[in-house]
């Protein structure tokens, strides 16, 4: 079956700590994106990346940091500068339709608990 | 700066009637436009979509309006079926190939068996 696989599904780190977000998709799509999700707030944007060795900033990058060495794999950073982790992590990527259809699919999701 | 809305957080209808949930939109360069369902601790999974050269498009129950001189997009559900209930977010991407979503904060949708 093609889709998203995010690990862990829940994780808790200390305050100070780093911590890495895995995120494999067999879809062979090309773009892959990661949102962060909080109550009230709906999915904001941390970074997404077009292709391989590529990405961009989202609105939210400040704390995060990402690579995408292979097509498959868009692994998220939370790193000790990131002031409030503690949210629900969402992976996508996106399927380029030929009828103009750019469609993302979801992971679903990683919880990441800072104690 | 919201670039999309959704003003209304939660929603509740009675079974087999009409849902509509309103989005609007603050940026005149989206042209693509998406609705997700979403239930606690899963993924958004993907409903319909509508570009902006078209002001309708249909699937099964779920029908998407876009008004682009109003800035305003709506999701009709008919009938509303209480698996239904959840959490609908729109979402809007630029064109030029930036490829950029915009996610809306999500209205919580009740069907009332």
């Amino acid at each position: 079956d093609g889709g998203i696989t995010q690990s862990p599904k829940y994780l808790f780190r200390k305050e100070g700590q780093n911590v890495t977000l895995s995120c494999e998709q067999n879809l062979n799509h090309d773009a892959m994106y990661w949102y962060r999700q909080d109550p009230g707030q709906g999915l904001r944007l941390i970074y997404y990346s077009q292709i391989v060795n590529d990405f961009q900033k989202g609105d939210i990058a400040e704390g995060y940091s990402v690579s995408r060495e292979k097509k498959e794999s868009f692994p998220l950073t939370v790193t000790s500068a990131q002031k409030n982790p503690t949210a629900f992590y969402l992976c996508a990527s996106r399927e380029d339709g030929v009828s103009g259809a750019n469609v993302l699919t979801f992971g679903a999701g990683s919880r990441l608990t800072v104690l | 700066d919201q670039q999309v809305k959704q003003n209304s957080p939660s929603l509740s209808v009675q079974e087999g009637r009409i849902s509509i949930l309103n989005c609007d939109y603050t940026n005149s360069m989206f042209d693509y436009f998406l609705w997700y369902k979403k239930y606690p601790a899963e993924g958004p999974t993907f409903l319909i979509s509508i570009s902006s050269i078209k002001d309708k498009n249909e699937d099964g129950r779920f029908t998407v309006f876009l008004n682009k001189s109003a800035k305003h997009l709506s999701l009709h559900i008919v009938p509303s079926q209480p698996g239904d209930s959840a959490v609908y977010f729109c979402a809007a991407s630029e064109g030029g190939g930036t490829y950029k979503y915009i996610f809306g904060t999500g209205t919580r949708l009740k069907v009332l068996a």
